[in-house]
């Protein structure tokens, strides 16, 4: 039973568009969500992050927004870059303890120029 | 140097043998996780160390596989008798704060 659902599993977008990627999930535990980059033969890197008291966080190009009625989050990369291109990580976790990360099967992008 | 560093980053085996798989991470993290990436699948959450309490080995799929951390340091992840589904990247990450975790580049692991 999947959690963490990224159900996009690759997205294109052309270079200065918005990329939005989607991750629904079904534990209403969870209240801290992270997005993770991953390149091809590296491990992920940390991305961004949101916790379930705020419904917005920015950082330079990339949003995260939150829903949590509809356990919904999406990141928003604005504008695109060809460098962004990567496979994007869905993840969560409960703040209760040192619960451990949840992570979504991901969704390939692909920004081309 | 600075990362979680893991070794090998290749491993290529034979069903029925034993592999160990090596994770140093980021020195004074005291959380250390091992997950793996099998084909086409998201990251598979194996085992969590967090300092000195008993690991949270809940996400381990079989007895085959095994994980120790010596030392609230460097930790090796265990697989025994080998199957061609334990084929996949096996990503240690460490972490000082909850949640943010920082990867290691993997170890591929390749069974015949």
């Amino acid at each position: 039973d999947q959690q963490v659902k990224q159900n996009s599993p690759s997205l294109s977008v052309q270079e200065g568009r918005i990329s939005i990627l989607n991750c629904d999930y079904t534990n209403s535990m969870f209240d801290y969500f992270l997005w993770y980059k991953k390149y091809p033969a590296e491990g992920p890197t940390f991305l961004i992050s949101i916790s379930s008291i705020k419904d917005k966080n920015e950082d330079g190009r990339f949003t995260v927004f939150l829903n949590k009625s509809a356990k919904h989050l999406s990141l928003h990369i604005v504008p695109s870059q060809p460098g962004d291109s990567a496979v994007y990580f869905c993840a969560a976790s409960d703040l209760s303890g040192y619960s451990t990360l949840t992570f979504g099967k991901g969704t390939m992008l692909l920004v081309s120029p | 140097g600075a990362g979680v560093s893991q070794s090998p980053s290749n491993k290529v085996t034979e069903k029925g043998k034993d592999v160990e798989l090596r994770c140093d991470p980021i020195s004074g993290h005291t959380a250390l996780y091992w997950y793996r990436q099998s084909l086409g699948q998201g990251l598979e959450f194996l085992i969590y160390f967090q300092g000195n309490s008993a690991p949270d080995k809940s996400g381990l799929p079989s007895d085959r596989f095994s994980a120790e951390r010596t030392g609230g340091s460097v930790s090796t992840l265990t697989i025994q008798r080998t199957q061609q589904e334990d084929s996949a990247v096996y990503l240690c990450a460490s972490s000082l704060l909850q949640g943010e975790l920082f990867f290691g580049e993997g170890s591929r692991l390749t069974v015949l």
